[in-house]
């Protein structure tokens, strides 16, 4: 079974810009979670997407946003890009359908340098 | 709003040793709390999930309680290997939002040869 993907592994821009960021979740999981991790701050909860629908959200600004496709797919837009979003994003999938005894199971995460 | 906490930070011991890492949750009020490990540059694995019911769990070397009553689990690793070297977290999910899973700052282990 393969497990969850993202894409780009790394990825550089610039202040100013957008970007978009792709999870593939494990098949057969319908919940998405993206997460961001940065050495001051750790890992910090993004949103979460069961079945197209935003379940939870952390405390981000609204130039973080998210979406997720019928096949389960997830991806991340971040707008009007700061050096502070310079981090490592995480996206973890689980079943989702049965309340909290799934484990999540984490990608290997999406390096963003903004310069 | 939750916290989670990891004492010790960071941690160092000979090839070997058995030893403990451990976290504590301000908030009792949770779904389950979760072992994760993290190698450098790399994402989260998964060691270990216990539900808000139970007291531990088992994987091979390693051994994860809960205490809920006092906030606190514990992560025993037995005979450490080089290879156990890594970040480990804990994380939990709360009742309230059961799959926004909050985390702890992680203790680095090493396990020197």
């Amino acid at each position: 079974k393969a497990g969850v993907t993202q894409t780009p592994r790394y990825l550089i821009k610039t202040r100013g810009q957008q970007v978009t960021l792709s999870c593939s979740p494990i098949s057969g999981h319908r919940s998405v979670s993206w997460y961001q991790q940065t050495p001051g701050q750790g890992l910090q909860f993004l949103f979460e997407y069961f079945s197209e629908t935003q379940r939870n959200k952390g405390n981000f600004p609204g130039r973080f946003s998210g979406r997720q496709f019928s096949n389960s797919r997830s991806e991340m837009n971040v707008s009007t890009l700061e050096l502070g979003d310079s981090a490592l994003y995480l996206c973890a999938s689980s079943d989702g359908s049965s309340v909290g005894n799934q484990p999540q199971h984490f990608g290997d995460g999406t390096r963003l340098s903004i310069l | 709003k939750q916290e989670v906490t990891q004492i010790p930070a960071a941690l160092s011991v000979p090839e070997g040793e058995n030893l403990v890492l451990n976290c504590s949750f301000t908030d009792s009020a949770i779904y389950n709390l979760q072992w994760f490990r993290q190698d450098p540059g790399k994402g989260l694995t998964s060691l270990l999930l216990i539900q808000s019911s139970q007291r531990e769990q088992t994987s091979g070397r390693l051994n994860a309680s809960l205490d809920k009553s006092s906030g606190r689990s514990t992560l025993y690793i037995a005979a450490s290997q080089p290879g156990d070297s890594a970040t480990y977290l804990c994380a939990n999910s709360m009742k309230t939002s059961y799959d926004k899973v909050i985390f702890g700052p992680g203790t680095s282990l090493s396990v020197i040869p």
